[in-house]
């Protein structure tokens, strides 16, 4: 069946701009997730979805950054005034159940010239 | 500070041969461990995981060992192929936020034939 999808593959914006990042996930999972993973780095937790509520946005770096997931199903993670220390590989992950594997799509990589 | 190290940033292994990734963790309350490899321009994929209440998990050639004393665990391929060459990530859960996985910096294995 159909995997994680994320758009676009890859974005190039400029500092000060507005973005936003899209996640399929498998269907039927409940819980979605947003990680960045920044070069040389492992993928670092930025939210987690159980439905349509955030459970657990504490890895959010500031309040420039903002995810929804408005139906339960396809998430936006939102980015204003970007900065060039926002360059990374945004990767989004899913899972039937909070307790189960997450699953992770191919990411977004996002460059802030 | 980084509460999952892996202390290698790469092992390079002959064809056939075994491939021993090492992780340690400082957080004594993370009860689910997992092992994600990562290709090039792709998301990682789950590969095996094992609970905190068990010392050992095999899945073919990967088995995983956890030692709960010593906050160390390992995976072990055998024997090694050239497909297996990719970055692997430790990653754990667990400590009073089931949504978020913890991850290492990774470990880039390289399988010469």
């Amino acid at each position: 069946g159909a995997g994680v999808s994320q758009t676009p593959s890859n974005k190039v914006t400029e500092k000060g701009k507005y973005v936003e990042l899209r996640c399929d996930p498998i269907s039927g999972h409940t819980a979605l997730y947003w990680y960045r993973q920044s070069l040389g780095q492992g993928p670092e937790f930025l939210i987690y979805f159980q439905g349509t509520g955030a459970a657990d946005d504490s890895g959010l770096p500031n309040d420039r950054f903002f995810a929804v997931r408005p139906e339960g199903s396809v998430s936006t993670l939102k980015i204003q005034r970007t900065e060039r220390g926002d360059s990374a590989v945004y990767l989004c992950a899913s899972s039937l159940k909070v307790t189960d594997t997450q699953y992770f799509g191919p990411g977004t990589r996002l460059t802030v010239l | 500070d980084q509460q999952v190290k892996q202390n290698s940033p790469s092992l390079s292994v002959q064809e056939g041969r075994i491939s021993i990734l090492n992780c340690d963790y400082t957080n004594s309350m993370f009860d689910y461990f997992l092992w994600y490899k990562k290709y090039p321009a792709e998301g990682p994929t789950f590969l095996i995981s094992i609970s905190s209440i068990k010392d050992k998990n095999e899945d073919g050639r990967f088995t995983v060992f956890l030692n709960k004393s010593a906050k160390h665990l390992s995976l072990h391929i055998v024997p090694s192929q050239p497909g297996d060459s990719a970055v692997y990530f430790c990653a754990a859960k667990g400590g009073g936020s089931q949504g978020n996985l913890i991850f290492g910096k990774g470990t880039k294995l390289s399988v010469k034939p």
